[in-house]
């Protein structure tokens, strides 16, 4: 069973369409994140939501929404897509002592989308 | 600012060959350390993680890191490479009741020589 899920893998659009990424994980975190990683392989936090508010909003323009309906699911929105939002998009989730657990665990990642605008 | 450096972008080294991957880190307490592995295509998967206690950590395939305060070094080794260990590999930092609030490094490519 897969812990971080994320659909589509792949997604290949025209400039100015309007795309979701989805992203789903059963291991019963209360934190998820979106991470983007560029064309020089650099990895960088986007968004986290806890407990479905989002905590965490990077400097990311506000054509990118993150929408989470309960705290297992945390989608990326993205309209009016442009050239350079080409990258792939990491999904993420963990368990951390701030949200009242014992213990922080590490985070999970799921396989990522590539997201290519043509 | 907190950030994560690690020098080599690109390592070569022949099957059964030993590793060290450079990671060093500047941050204001001490922090959560990982290294994480990205396979061709694949997403990002744990090989192991410093939260405290014994400075030199075991993770999964052979690998091991040995946190080092005074030198702010995180340094991931393997005694004897396997071919399969071609990948990318990340540093990362995270503070305490946030690990999934990660600052990376730039990554190493390595690659594996027959």
């Amino acid at each position: 069973d897969t812990a971080v899920s994320q659909t589509p893998k792949y997604l290949v659009t025209q400039m100015g369409n309007d795309k979701s990424i989805k992203c789903e994980q059963n291991l019963g975190h209360d934190t998820m994140y979106w991470y983007k990683q560029d064309s020089k392989k650099f990895l960088k936090i986007m968004f986290s939501y806890n407990n479905k508010e989002l905590i965490i909003n990077e400097t990311v323009p506000n054509r990118f929404s993150p929408k989470s309906p309960d705290k297992a699911h945390l989608n990326l929105h993205i309209n009016s897509l442009e050239l350079g939002d080409s990258a792939v998009y990491f999904c993420a989730s963990s368990q951390d002592r701030s949200s009242g657990q014992v213990r922080d665990t590490e985070a999970f990642f799921g396989q990522g989308t590539r997201l290519t605008v043509v | 600012a907190q950030s994560v450096t690690q020098p080599d972008i690109h390592i070569t080294v022949s099957e059964g060959a030993s590793l060290e991957l450079r990671c060093n880190y500047s941050y204001g307490a001490t922090p959560y350390l990982f290294w994480y592995v990205q396979s061709p295509g694949q997403g990002l998967q744990l090989l192991l993680k410093y939260f405290s206690g014994d400075t030199l950590v075991q993770g999964i395939k052979g690998f091991e890191a040995e946190f080092k305060r005074s030198q702010s070094s995180f340094n991931l080794r393997k005694p004897s490479v396997h071919w399969s260990d071609a990948a990318e590999y990340f540093c990362a930092v995270a503070r305490w009741g946030n690990t999934g609030k990660l600052i990376f490094g730039q990554g190493t490519t390595l690659q594996v020589k027959p």
